[in-house]
């Protein structure tokens, strides 16, 4: 079965400071998506980067970037020059490919991040 | 605890069909979430309830789609009539109190022929 494991639930870096997140999942698949999502006081999830299983190179979105080790089946996300609005839960997602049908998703329990001024 | 518990796992229907998704949240949890998720648009907050009660329905795409939680143990997502466009994995989440960490139950995929 695919789990994933986000092993620290609570994270707190400095402003402007780099913090990085680590997510480890599980699974026998071969081609697969990985997220990371935020979640702020809102409640709404919102995707911050997005990497394909088969794409060797880490994905990155502006001050995020992503550290995929594939073997280790790691996917670590870093923040770097951490500002105030960074602050929320961020949450690790692993996506099953199937077919015509759509994707299932599995998420880890999440690492509540504080910025401190 | 078993978690969150949704129900049908998987649910193919035809256009213009009504559907059904339910979800049974964690015993003692007194915020549900109900979220769509799609590749092209993420997870989306559809809307919410605190002890039964709907506090925030603003996600809710249109008339088509409504929410109830009769009690503390139960909720559905209705969508009627459903269209192909409606299809994606759908959530419920839930957790003890507002700001921690909300657990996911498995989802539904809905496919809308």
């Amino acid at each position: 079965a695919q789990t994933v494991t986000q092993s620290q639930p609570e994270m707190s870096v400095q402003e402007a400071e780099t913090v990085t997140l680590s997510c480890t999942y599980d699974t026998s698949e071969s081609d697969y998506y990985l997220f990371w999502y935020k979640q702020p006081p809102s409640r709404q999830m919102i995707l911050v980067i997005r990497q394909e299983a088969y794409k060797q190179q880490n994905a990155t979105e502006n001050r995020f970037s992503v550290n995929f080790q594939k073997a280790a089946k790691s996917f670590s996300l870093k923040i770097s020059d951490s500002q105030l609005g960074d602050a929320a839960m961020y949450f690790c997602a692993y996506a099953r490919l199937l077919s015509n049908t759509g994707n299932q998703f599995y998420f880890g329990t999440g690492t509540s991040l504080t910025v401190i001024p | 605890d078993a978690g969150v518990i949704q129900s049908p796992r998987h649910e193919v229907t035809e256009m213009g069909q009504e559907v059904t998704l339910r979800c049974k949240p964690i015993s003692g949890h007194d915020y549900l979430f109900w979220y769509r998720q799609t590749m092209m648009r993420g997870l989306e907050l559809l809307i919410y309830f605190n002890n039964n009660v709907p506090i925030d329905d603003s996600g809710m795409p249109e008339d088509r789609f409504s929410a109830k939680m009769p009690n503390a143990s139960f909720s559905t997502l209705k969508i009627q009539p459903s269209e192909p466009r409606d299809s994606a994995v759908y959530f419920c989440a839930s957790s003890m109190v507002w700001g921690t960490s909300p657990f996911f139950g498995p989802g539904t995929r809905l496919t809308v022929l």
